[in-house]
Formats: C-alpha cells, sequence, structure tokens
C-alpha cells in the first residue's frame, strides 16, 4: 500500500562525505518533490521535476543535487554535507492536471545526521 | 514577516474541540491545506480548501477561509489523543510548492 518510499530512514553521514538518499513512488505521479525540514522548523522546497524538467528554488544551495532517472525514482544528493544540513528530508508527489492535481502525497521522510 | 504564520502550541482535553489558526500573506493563493505530521513521519494530509470557498466541512474537522484577513482555521470536533500531532498549514497557487507554516503542536490530555 506504500505510496511514497523513502530510504533510508535513517541516514548517518561524516562531515563533507558524499551521501544520496532515495524517493520511488507507485502512483504514477508526474511531479515529484524534495523538501528539507529543520527541527521546529516548516519544511522548505529544493527542488522539484515536472516529469524529466528540473526545477530548482533560487536559494538551494550548490550543495544539493537531484536525479531522476524515471518516473518512479528520484533522488536527492549532497556532495558535501555540513553540519548544518541535518535536517528531515521530504519526498512528495503530485499529479499535473486539474482539480486536486496539486495535492501532494508525503513519504516518511529520512533523517539526516551528520557527524 | 513569514508567509504563513501559526501559533506553536495548543493543549486541548480529551472530547473538546481543538482550533488551529493560520494567518498567509499571499492574496493570490489558490489552495490552502491542512496537513498532518505525527512523530517521526511524513506529511498527511488532511483537508484542503479552495480560494472561493468559506468553509470546508469533512466529519471531525471543518475549516474555515476569511479570505479578506487571509485567515485560515482547523476545527477539530472531539479531540482525541490519537489527534496528536503537528499540524501544518500550507498555501500554493496553481503550479507552484507548498508553502509551510512552522507548524502547531496538539497535545491532547486524557
Amino acid at each position: 500500500d506504500a505510496m511514497v518510499i523513502q530510504n533510508p530512514r535513517y541516514q548517518v553521514t561524516q562531515f563533507g562525505k558524499p551521501v544520496t538518499l532515495s524517493c520511488s513512488q507507485t502512483l504514477n505521479h508526474n511531479v515529484m518533490y524534495w523538501y528539507q525540514q529543520k527541527s521546529s522548523q516548516a519544511p522548505k522546497l529544493l527542488f522539484h521535476y515536472y516529469d524529466k524538467d528540473f526545477n530548482n528554488e533560487a536559494d538551494t544551495p550548490d550543495n544539493f543535487q537531484s536525479r531522476r532517472p524515471n518516473t518512479s525514482f528520484c533522488f536527492l544528493d549532497i556532495r558535501s554535507p555540513g553540519l548544518g544540513d541535518a535536517a528531515m528530508y521530504l519526498c512528495a508527489t503530485s499529479r499535473d492536471g486539474g482539480g486536486r492535481s496539486y495535492e501532494q502525497y508525503f513519504g516518511p521522510g529520512t533523517r539526516l545526521t551528520v557527524t | 514577516g513569514e508567509d504563513v504564520e501559526q501559533s506553536l502550541f495548543l493543549s486541548v482535553r480529551e472530547g473538546d474541540s481543538s482550533v488551529i489558526n493560520c494567518t498567509y500573506t499571499d492574496s493570490s493563493s489558490t489552495y490552502l491545506y491542512w496537513y498532518k505530521q505525527e512523530p517521526g513521519a511524513g506529511l498527511q494530509l488532511l483537508t484542503y480548501i479552495f480560494s472561493n470557498m468559506d468553509m470546508k466541512q469533512d466529519q471531525r474537522l471543518t475549516v474555515l477561509l476569511n479570505k479578506k484577513d487571509k485567515h485560515l482555521s482547523l476545527r477539530i470536533a472531539d479531540t482525541q489523543t490519537g489527534d496528536s500531532a503537528i499540524y501544518f498549514c500550507a498555501e500554493s497557487k496553481t503550479g507552484t510548492a507548498l508553502i509551510f507554516g512552522k507548524g502547531t503542536t496538539l497535545s491532547v490530555s486524557s
């Protein structure tokens, strides 16, 4: 029944060591999003894919990259994690079209710890 | 100021009604949402309202929208301990991503 799956649920990485977070979906939605949520803060959009088109938010650091090899999968790559990148990373999907198309379905998140 | 603002905490007794309030700044927002986040979990969409509506009711949930004041509220009737969670208000315009508030932590005591 899982619709948006994130792996791993918990990730520990060392300062400066590249890390990749994974998201997959069974909804066949054409839009996928990555949000960063720091403790006691609102989720903040990093970027999203509309099909294969990548849309970066203006204030997303260059340290964050993303790949979407197919409709089902999307990856978040952090090239050189800093202590300030420790957060919950949330993946979400939505379907384009009218009506409730902008309803976003979220995965359970990956909590990233940087040591 | 923040785009979406919410009070940070709300404490109620089981069986009472809870009202969580939210204000937003973008008058062109098309959709307004309430999401629920339980500890260690992702965000679950509870309900949403289009900006041309004033009210929406869905079982124990009632959403009120005052577009003039840019004020959104979520009322939970007969609040249960299982309703304890963080509730996020969010806005979006057509075709754009969600802008979230910082969330209101609802604590329900028995």
